[in-house]
């Protein structure tokens, strides 16, 4: 079974703090997929970035950067100098190559940036 | 290229009633998937069409079921609507079948359950 967890529910920073998105996933499969995806109110998933397990580079985009840790099954999300615009519901996902490959999402983590 | 979309984007039904619901992928994507999202259950997997053929089956009853055409659209069917069943459904799609390709999601039909 896979299993994804933001345990964060929801937060609020200021306009250009930098804030830290946690993702913890569970799952019995070697190779596997990890994703972020962002919801803002309009409600359409918008695609963030797809990370694969064999490939524990950090990544950086922008003001977005990810860090992926295999050894504690984490995949946090960092935004350095959030916008008013980062407001968003932010998901973390997982996807397994056997069996299902449907996608797995966590709860979601609510991102107020107050101006 | 056009993104997903989705028809209707809100509908509104009563229990027992039956709906439809419409997605027409990006072009030349062949792999459609739905998900449920509700605020007590989050985002749930509902099923995959990959060539008109279902693929994969999330945990839900026989009365969600849905389809794939030869030109990729698809739709998905709810009968006997029960409370419940109010959710934002969100339909995705993506190149292929494969686990590695990121599924690109439409804008989801806001259905409402009287």
């Amino acid at each position: 079974a896979q299993k994804v967890t933001q345990a964060q529910t929801e937060i609020s920073v200021v306009e250009k703090e930098d804030v830290t998105l946690d993702c913890v996933y569970e799952t019995r499969d070697t190779t596997y997929y990890l994703f972020w995806y962002k919801q803002p109110p309009s409600g359409e998933l918008v695609f963030l970035i797809r990370r694969n397990s064999f490939d524990e580079q950090n990544e950086i985009s922008g003001r977005y950067s990810w860090n992926f840790q295999k050894s504690t099954s984490s995949f946090n999300f960092t935004i350095t100098a959030s916008q008013v615009v980062d407001s968003a519901v932010y998901f973390c996902a997982l996807s397994a190559v056997t069996g299902r490959r449907a996608l797995t999402f966590g709860s979601g983590t609510r991102l107020q940036v107050q101006p | 290229k056009a993104g997903v979309t989705q028809t209707p984007r809100y509908l509104i039904k009563t229990r027992g009633q039956q709906v439809t619901l419409s997605c027409s992928p990006i072009s030349g994507h062949r792999s459609v998937s739905w998900y449920q999202q509700t605020p007590g259950q989050g985002l749930q997997f509902l099923f995959e069409y990959f060539s008109e053929t279902q693929r994969n089956k999330g945990n839900f009853p026989g009365r969600f079921s849905g389809r794939q055409f030869s030109n990729s659209r698809s739709e998905m069917n709810v009968s006997t609507l029960e409370l419940g069943d109010s959710a934002l459904y969100l339909c995705a799609s993506s190149p292929g079948a494969s686990s590695n390709n990121e599924q690109f999601f439409g804008p989801g039909t806001r259905l409402t359950v009287l």
